[in-house]
């Protein structure tokens, strides 16, 4: 599976949109991308997964250019509540298996 | 999408003595996993349950040290065995489920036990 490198930390404000950006330059052809959130003393949480352009839901959005060896999530106007690790993980179309990474713990302040 | 509940949530235990770790879900599933995460850590995958077959376990994990029964398709132990400090951890079980209102899988974690070996 392609590794994955994201940011281990990023700071925001209550109310800003929060941008992580994931690289996976080794990403397969039959490889799909996927964000977790994990809050402290809970199990990861899925968010969204795309494979190509833009993916939208309720939660967040991710974009990811043509070449797809990055992606970005984006989490519209964050609240404290989002203060969280963000895990980017490269799931194969066939394998049930996830590797996580090292995560991005993104921390919110008011 | 599956609900996940674990027991027990949180333990202390001496070492040398093992600990079973039960999940139970609220739907049949066909596979399930077994994840440790270690203090301050990310999670790393222990082993594949699936009903009906031996568990599959990842590298740097035994069934000695960590066996796995999948008696059903809701229901899973995992038994961590003379255990050493080492092993304190958070143990999380998750399967794989459909989205919802998605068409794809994705997997849905329990809340984890978190163990203390002393």
């Amino acid at each position: 599976l392609a590794k994955t490198t994201q940011p281990i930390s990023m700071d925001s404000y209550e109310g800003q949109e929060v941008n992580i950006t994931c690289s996976h330059n080794n990403i397969a052809t039959n490889d799909y991308i996927t964000w977790y959130q994990q809050f402290p003393s809970q199990g990861p949480r899925f968010i969204i997964q795309g494979y190509k352009t833009k993916v939208t839901n309720e939660v967040a959005s991710l974009f990811i250019p043509a070449d797809r060896k990055s992606s970005t999530l984006s989490l519209p106007r964050v609240s404290l509540s989002d203060t969280a690790v963000y895990y980017c993980l490269v799931r194969r179309s066939n394998d049930y298996k996830l590797s996580f990474g090292a995560g991005t713990t993104v921390t919110v302040r008011a | 999408s599956a609900v996940i509940s674990q027991k027990p949530s949180r333990d202390i235990c001496q070492r040398g003595t093992s600990l079973t770790i039960q999940c139970q879900v609220d739907s049949q599933v066909t596979m399930m996993f077994w994840y440790r995460q270690q203090p301050g850590q990310s999670l790393t995958l222990i082993a594949t349950a699936n009903q009906g077959s031996e568990a599959t376990y990842e590298s740097g994990f035994v069934i000695d040290k960590f066996p796995i029964s999948r008696p059903n398709l809701t229901f899973s132990t995992l038994t961590v065995s003379n255990m050493s400090p080492e092993d304190s951890s958070i143990y999380l079980c998750s399967v794989e489920d459909h989205a919802a209102g998605g068409s794809y899988n994705e997997q849905f974690f329990g809340p984890g036990t978190r163990l203390t070996v002393l």
